[in-house]
């Protein structure tokens, strides 16, 4: 257990409709990132937040947005859901803005779009 | 797209096996990763090796990281079957920036698989 918390679990949506998943940090942590990992692929980095502001994208369109709360939780946003967004979505959190350390996992959010 | 590779892409040995797996990268790192994932679960975080650093060890594990072929191993030494699951690299590229990363790049990962 890495102490690092998502909700929810699973979620079915429909093309075009909008989702929020949430993520809480292992405690002292204060930096939070986003991957997406479609099936038989590895997980592909969406964005950071350290102490609430962006701190790195990935190759990911605007309508992947975010925010980190001031007890460094997070939320990620997808906007007009394509088809191809159906994945295993992570979240991970370190200390330090960076990764020179170690991340650490939370258990995914399985999101399905039809 | 992935910028790390992962060979073999599976694996499938006998329990008491040694098992390696081989990842690549393309670009300078701060450091090199590996991770485990069960069944599409999330990530478990195995090692850290630093960029200068040639070899650790963790239990069963030994990781080797070559900078000058842009290449690292990980062996897992006497398999058991709860071995079995997906081993992902990934690696945190050099900000030319701050000179720190802020992302980490994943290879395509090895699936192995340790039979009784």
């Amino acid at each position: 257990e890495t102490g690092v918390t998502q909700s929810p679990t699973h979620l079915i949506k429909t093309r075009g409709q909008q989702v929020t998943l949430r993520c809480s940090s292992q405690s002292g942590h204060n930096t939070v990132s986003w991957y997406q990992q479609a099936l038989g692929q590895g997980p592909q980095f969406i964005f950071q937040y350290y102490r609430e502001e962006e701190n790195g994208r990935g190759n990911f369109p605007p309508r992947f947005s975010g925010l980190q709360f001031p007890n460094y939780s997070s939320e990620l946003n997808v906007n007009a859901l394509e088809l191809d967004d159906s994945a295993l979505y992570l979240c991970a959190s370190s200390s330090g803005g960076g990764v020179t350390e170690t991340q650490y996992f939370g258990p995914g959010t399985r999101l399905l779009v039809l | 797209s992935q910028q790390g590779e992962e060979d073999p892409q599976a694996l499938s040995i006998q329990e008491g096996e040694n098992a390696t797996m081989n990842c690549s990268y393309k670009t300078s790192i701060n450091n090199l990763q590996w991770y485990r994932q069960n069944s599409g679960r999330g990530l478990v975080h195995l090692i850290l090796i630093r960029s200068n650093e040639r070899e650790k060890h963790s239990g069963r594990l030994r990781v080797t990281l070559d900078t000058s072929k842009k290449s690292s191993s990980l062996l897992i030494t006497a398999s058991r079957a709860a071995d079995t699951a997906s081993y992902f690299c990934a690696h945190s590229s050099i900000n030319i920036l701050t000179g720190g990363g802020n992302k980490l790049t994943f290879g395509t990962g090895t699936q192995l698989k340790v039979e009784l």
